[in-house]
């Protein structure tokens, strides 16, 4: 079964401040692609990168970074000084390369970000 | 500019009362999807529709209800069967994952819907 976990359900940091997100994922499958998505209190869920299972360069985008490791299966999201408007809940989701290919969702990690 | 459109913002249901939520989108996507969000759970797929009149049962559809007549549009019926409504809606749309399975889906605004 395909299983997506963020252990962090809240973090709060003081603004400036760096800040990582927790993903780690299960599946059997060789190829998968793995996305971030970032809810801000307006409710409407905001594409912010994808990776797929066989491309394991990390990049930095902005004040954005990501870890992908597939060793430990993990897809990790950095926040590089971050801001009040960065507040929001962030989403970790995997699919499968294989029957309707659904997305698989985390439970989130809300971030707030305090002046 | 291409989008997700979901009405209403926010709707209340009375005791044995369907209730429709509307989606409709412009980004000429094959594929449209239907989740429901609970307080402190990730998002759960109710319906899914990879095609015009035809849709498929995601993880949670018992009490609930959808169609899909137009390429645009994909209503979602909230069934007085549901016994346990309220929650965060959310409407998605994408390109049929099988053609590029990166592409990412697309989300709406959310409709949110409690009992009164």
């Amino acid at each position: 079964a395909q299983k997506v976990t963020q252990a962090q359900t809240e973090i709060s940091v003081v603004e400036k401040e760096d800040v990582t997100l927790d993903c780690v994922y299960e599946t059997r499958d060789t190829t998968y692609y793995l996305f971030w998505y970032k809810q801000p209190p307006s409710g409407e869920l905001v594409f912010l990168i994808r990776r797929n299972s066989f491309d394991e360069q990390n990049e930095i985008s902005g004040r954005y970074s990501w870890n992908f490791q597939k060793s430990t299966s993990s897809f990790n999201f950095t926040i590089t000084a971050s801001q009040v408007v960065d507040s929001a809940v962030y989403f970790c989701a995997l699919r499968m390369n294989t029957g309707f290919q659904k997305l698989v969702f985390g439970t989130g990690t809300r971030l707030l970000v305090s002046p | 500019d291409g989008g997700i459109t979901q009405s209403p913002k926010y709707l209340f249901r009375k005791e044995g009362q369907n209730v429709t939520l509307s989606c409709e989108q412009n980004l000429n996507h094959d594929a449209m999807y239907w989740y429901r969000q609970d307080p402190g759970q990730g998002l759960r797929l109710i319906y899914y529709s990879q095609i015009v009149n035809d849709f498929q049962k995601g993880d949670i559809a018992e009490g609930y209800s959808v169609s899909r007549e137009k390429k645009e549009s994909f209503p979602l019926t909230v069934t007085s069967a549901q016994k346990n409504p309220t929650a965060f809606y959310l409407c998605a749309s994408s390109i049929i994952p099988g053609q590029k399975s990166n592409q990412p889906q697309h989300f709406g605004d959310g409709t949110r819907l409690s009992i009164l």
